[in-house]
């Protein structure tokens, strides 16, 4: 079946740092990803849709100089939390469809914990 | 029982029991539904799918229920083991141009007494 993987599944560090995680669709390619994040014990907030090859879109509230995607191959995208801070600790979450209609499922890698001191 | 407020709902049951978990979508033209199974500190893992075309769909343990004239979902898992302790959402395609995500519910968390 189709495999979405997260890398790193935990972060801890220090405010002012940035942070990459990486997401990869392992058996398939994936012209577009999803980022999501989700606070405890809430849903899951869509936070951009990653393009292959363009500029990712963003959803209303989500700052895109704040939180930089970048969607480089049909494999993998990258998002990055810049200058991070105490408030943008939460748990990210990538997910992309192996067929890419819309009426397809969803798979989601494990996640990424992240911790802001 | 089951309780609702700012926090994910809660429905408790127990071991061997059938859970049904309910869900109210948003749209009336959404074409495709899934239910999603999330256990702590993991990514939603898929359970089971069903398309607007269909009322009632069944695979192992679980069955889901479609009924479009109020608009509501539901999850029932036969036989509740505690392995079956997460949060359940349920996520809806909006039909639109291009590959656009879920929209996902608010979800329901199920715990199961053993």
């Amino acid at each position: 079946g189709a495999v979405v993987s997260q890398h790193p599944s935990r972060v801890i560090c220090k405010s002012g740092t940035s942070v990459k995680i990486e997401c990869r669709s392992l058996d398939f390619q994936a012209t577009t990803m999803f980022w999501y994040r989700q606070f405890p014990k809430q849903s899951l907030m869509l936070m951009a849709t990653s393009n292959e090859g363009s500029k990712a879109t963003y959803e209303q509230g989500v700052e895109k100089d704040k939180f930089l995607i970048n969607h480089a191959s049909l494999t993998l995208s990258t998002l990055t939390v810049t200058s991070a801070h105490p408030e943008d600790s939460s748990f990210y979450i990538c997910s992309a469809r192996e067929n890419p209609n819309s009426n397809q499922p969803q798979h989601f890698g494990d996640g990424t914990r992240l911790s802001i001191l | 029982g089951e309780s609702v407020g700012l926090h994910l709902p809660t429905l408790s049951v127990q071991e061997g029991d059938n859970s049904i978990i309910n869900c109210a979508y948003s749209n009336s033209a959404s074409d495709y539904f899934i239910w999603y199974k999330q256990e702590s500190g993991k990514g939603p893992q898929f359970i089971i799918d069903i398309r607007s075309n269909m009322d009632k769909r069944q695979g192992q343990r679980v069955t889901v229920l479609l009924n479009k004239t109020v608009k509501h979902l539901s999850l029932q898992i036969a036989a509740t083991q505690p392995g079956d302790s997460a949060v359940y959402f349920c996520a809806e395609n909006i039909p639109a141009s291009g590959n656009t995500p879920l929209v996902f519910g608010k979800g329901t968390r199920l715990s199961v007494i053993a």
